[in-house]
């Protein structure tokens, strides 16, 4: 069936360090990928996306690869600081397709 | 403030009950999104609208439903509560799909 997971439930990084969050779908008809971070007591929040057409895309601090061979979806976050200690989400979602389906998350904990 | 509203941000409410949560979509948004989320888990999709008109379901019990209505706004109506229901209740918009969504902060529900 469908489903996105990711490889890792939990990351520990040290503050100044590179992270990079995982995640495998298994849908290879999905066009759309996104990245979402949600901090304790709030709601998810976007935080970068990528369409089957490309292999990576930045933005600030962020940046997501796409490999489509493997179906495959990464989060890079550069020099990760504590503000960054949240749970992410990767989701995908299909052509004409009307809902997003959400990976279980990874916990991110940052050390000072 | 993210622009989608939900309310209320907390409801405790006792089993076998019937509750109404609310949201309003962000400004121009057409689609709503329903997910449920439950402790330290991944968020499941309920339901979404898109102008009105129902357009994905998920895993949403029969005990749930759900309606937009005119001015876009929506409601999601839990009833014959079960203990299992406790978990937040995130809504979400966007302009139409192949979009990453906005999400409201959540409504916690907890059933007793």
């Amino acid at each position: 069936g469908e489903s996105v997971g990711l490889h890792l439930p939990t990351l520990s990084v040290q503050e100044g360090d590179n992270s990079i969050i995982n995640c495998a779908y298994s849908n290879s008809a999905s066009d759309y990928f996104i990245w979402y971070k949600q901090e304790s007591g709030k709601g998810p929040q976007f935080i970068i996306d990528i369409r089957s057409n490309m292999d990576k895309r930045q933005g600030q601090r962020v940046t997501v690869l796409l490999n489509k061979t493997v179906k495959h979806l990464s989060l890079q976050i550069a020099a990760t600081q504590p503000g960054d200690s949240a749970v992410y989400f990767c989701a995908e979602n299909k052509p004409g397709g009307f809902k997003t389906i959400f990976g279980a998350g990874t916990r991110l904990f940052v050390k000072a | 403030d993210s622009g989608v509203t939900q309310t209320p941000k907390h409801l405790i409410t006792a089993t076998g009950q019937r509750v109404t949560l609310r949201c309003s979509p962000r400004s121009g948004d057409l689609s709503v999104y329903w997910y449920q989320q439950s402790l330290d888990q991944g968020l499941q999709f309920l339901i979404q609208y898109y102008n009105g008109e129902e357009r994905a379901k998920g895993n949403i019990l029969e005990r749930f439903s759900a309606q937009q209505f005119p001015d876009l706004h929506s409601e999601l109506n839990l009833s014959s509560l079960e203990l299992g229901d406790s978990a937040l209740y995130f809504c979400a918009s966007s302009a139409g799909t192949g979009f990453g969504y906005t999400f409201g902060s959540g409504t916690r529900l907890t059933v007793v």
